[in-house]
């Protein structure tokens, strides 16, 4: 199985930066996904990365390093529509396990 | 938006009651997952299915089961229902859990709150 490890809160301020950091142990890795999920609602894909390296995607972005098995989603310049859950998943021998989420709030 | 549906979206019912869950997608993907998500857990997955009639097991399986006898319609059902199993159930889709990575994105449908009393 997995065993993937995140924060369980966070809190920073509008218009601050705000680094998610997901740790994991697995066998048989294909890829690192960041899901957003917002109160009662379904969660939403962000990124994934498959190769060591930094993804970039407008103002999230998404680092991997598989020998550490560490990966982190950086959120810039917060919004108030960004405080939400921040699922970290890993795909193992093609089969998507999650850590337990992040919630992050964003203070005005 | 992907098309894929649950219903019911909530349902109250009480021990030892068979509850079945039902997923829809139009989307014509081959894999079909259902997970639960509980306080301090996150996403669980429950079971999940390659194609019609092919399913498989997750890490938290015993007290469910699934049939898919079409390729859009994937169904969960609790044969008897415990307290135990009171939690928000989320379908997902996938094209493939292989490559290319971008296959590999799951799609969720809107979640179906089931509370067993």
């Amino acid at each position: 199985g997995q065993n993937i490890d995140q924060p369980t809160e966070m809190t920073a301020t509008e218009g601050a930066i705000v680094q998610i950091n997901c740790t994991y142990q697995t066998s048989g890795f294909n890829g690192l996904f960041w899901y957003q999920q917002h109160a009662g609602e379904a969660p939403t894909f962000l990124s994934y990365n498959v190769l060591d390296g930094l993804e970039e995607k407008g103002r999230f972005s998404s680092f991997l390093s598989r020998s550490k098995g560490y990966s982190y989603l950086l959120l810039k310049e917060l919004q108030m529509k960004d405080s939400a859950s921040y699922l970290c998943a890993v795909t193992s021998d093609y089969k998507l396990s999650f850590g337990a989420g992040t919630t992050v709030t964003v203070r005005a | 938006d992907a098309g894929i549906t649950q219903s019911p979206r909530h349902k109250v019912t009480e021990t030892g009651t068979p509850v079945t869950l039902r997923c829809h997608q139009t989307e014509n993907h081959r894999y079909m997952y259902w997970y639960r998500q509980d306080p301090g857990h996150g996403l669980r997955l429950i079971h999940y299915s390659y194609g019609v009639k092919d399913t498989d097991k997750g890490e938290v399986s015993d007290g469910y089961s699934v049939s898919r006898s079409k390729t859009e319609d994937f169904l969960l059902t609790l044969e008897s229902a415990t307290s135990s199993q009171t939690s928000v159930y989320f379908c997902a889709i996938s094209e493939s859990p292989g490559q290319p990575p971008e296959a590999n994105v799951l799609t969720f449908g809107a979640g179906s709150r089931l509370t067993v009393l």
